[in-house]
């Protein structure tokens, strides 16, 4: 069964120091993965996704995702943050080799980001 | 503008009274699904549709009903709500399944 990771609860960044945020997947075949973040007291907002092609994906907000198939990885990462970017963030995928499964997008738990000036 | 539009945004109900939260696209996504978020817990999906007459479960279904009538509209159904379907409900939509989901501005269930 198609799983997805986030093994830190809170991250915690001064503005102006890189970050990372870090996610794990689990799928039979080659996978589908999106990173989303949420502002509080509002809706899910699309930040990227890696579907097929390069591994390093460019996404909104100047965020970016590497894709590592060996590691099974998909980290979220921005070289500089704002505390603008505090807010929670979820990992989530898709495994498109599996029959039926073309809306069952899975989400992780939520890594909160908190960058503090 | 494109949106994915749920209502209501509060609803507080008692254990048992049925209910039945709206959503509603205007951007003619083929797929549709209903999340639920608790703390600790992420995101959580209910039930998706890929098409009109075509749904199916996601991870935790019990409790629910969904349908697809229409394009648009992917109403959630609480036939006998419990205080554990207390929640917060992402309703959500995407043109295949390539894509990510559009997600709506949610709705905070309370069942008491």
């Amino acid at each position: 069964a198609q799983s997805v990771a986030q093994p830190e609860d809170q991250v915690n960044v001064a503005e102006g120091n890189p970050l990372t945020v870090k996610c794990t997947y689990s799928v039979s075949g080659n996978p589908y993965l999106f990173w989303y973040v949420q502002y509080p007291n509002r809706g899910l907002q699309f930040l990227l996704k890696y579907i097929t092609g390069d591994n390093l994906v460019k996404g909104s907000y100047g965020f970016e995702a590497e894709f590592n198939k060996s590691q099974t990885s998909f980290h979220l990462k921005k070289p500089s943050a704002l505390v603008s970017d505090s807010a929670l963030y979820f990992c989530a995928v898709r495994d498109p080799g599996r029959r039926g499964s073309q809306g069952n997008l899975i989400f992780g738990k939520g890594t909160k980001l908190s960058v503090k000036p | 503008e494109a949106q994915v539009t749920q209502n209501p945004r509060y609803l507080i109900t008692v254990t048992g009274k049925k209910l039945t939260v709206t959503c509603s696209q205007n951007m003619n996504h083929e797929y549709m699904s209903w999340y639920r978020q608790d703390p600790g817990l992420g995101l959580r999906q209910i039930y998706y549709s890929m098409n009109v007459e075509v749904t199916d479960k996601g991870d935790v279904p019990e409790g629910y009903k969904v349908s697809r009538k229409e394009k648009r509209n992917f109403p959630l159904i609480l036939e006998s709500p419990s205080p554990n379907q207390t929640s917060l409900y992402f309703c959500a939509s995407s043109p295949t399944g390539n894509y990510g989901y559009t997600f709506g501005s949610g709705t905070r269930l309370t069942v008491v």
